[in-house]
């Protein structure tokens, strides 16, 4: 069965410095993977998406992930945070026509 | 387009009543999912429908039970409500079922229960 770990429930950085937000995957099968955004008192936004294809993927905000199979891994990066990133940034994968399961969320901070 | 729509945004109940929860899909969106979201577990899925019919659950007890309607909305009920149950309900549509589609999520029903 499909599982997501988010590593780091809570990531503190100051503006403009680089930040990584750890996720790892369990699935015996090929998978989608995701990055959702929920900012405070909103729901959750999609960041970005691999279905296939090239293993690196990127949002319009600056933020980029990559796959990595033999890792089972889906880090999520941004070479310079702004406090605007202020968010809950969770993790998700599915298989093929199953469920979306998500990871428990990581907290990045941005302080000024 | 109009979002996601949720009703209410915020219930409180006591044990052992029961609540109805509702969503309205963006127009056009056939699949709605839902997630119970808390502070320790994160998001969890519930179950999704997709053309009314019930597509996959997730490992919830039956005293939680949702239903689609003929133009998507979708309802979500808990009964016999334990304090346990007090999380943010998040609704979610796509216009396919969602393994690999994306999810546009409403704003949540934030249920409290005393």
């Amino acid at each position: 069965a499909q599982s997501v770990t988010q590593l780091d429930s809570q990531v503190p950085v100051f503006e403009e410095a680089p930040v990584e937000l750890r996720c790892n995957y369990s699935s015996s099968v090929s998978v989608y993977l995701f990055w959702y955004v929920q900012y405070p008192n909103q729901g959750l936004q999609l960041l970005l998406k691999y279905l296939s294809g090239s293993t690196l993927v990127e949002s319009i905000n600056g933020f980029e992930a990559e796959f990595n199979k033999s890792q089972t891994s889906f880090h999520l990066r941004k070479p310079s945070v702004h406090i605007s990133d202020t968010a809950e940034y969770f993790c998700a994968v599915s298989e093929e026509t199953d469920k979306l399961i998500f990871g428990t969320g990581t907290r990045l901070q941005v302080f000024p | 387009k109009a979002g996601v729509t949720q009703t209410p945004r915020y219930l409180i109940k006591t044990r052992g009543q029961q609540v109805t929860l509702s969503c309205s899909p963006i127009s056009g969106h056939r699949s709605v999912s839902w997630y119970q979201q808390t502070p320790g577990q994160g998001l969890q899925f519930l179950f999704e429908y997709f053309s009314e019919t019930q597509r996959n659950k997730g490992n919830f007890p039956g005293r939680f039970s949702g239903r689609q309607f003929s133009n998507s909305r979708s309802e979500m009920n808990v009964s016999t409500l334990e304090l346990g149950d007090s999380a943010l309900y998040l609704c979610a549509s796509s216009s396919v079922p969602q393994s690999y589609n994306e999810q546009f999520f409403g704003p949540g029903t934030r249920l409290t229960v005393l």
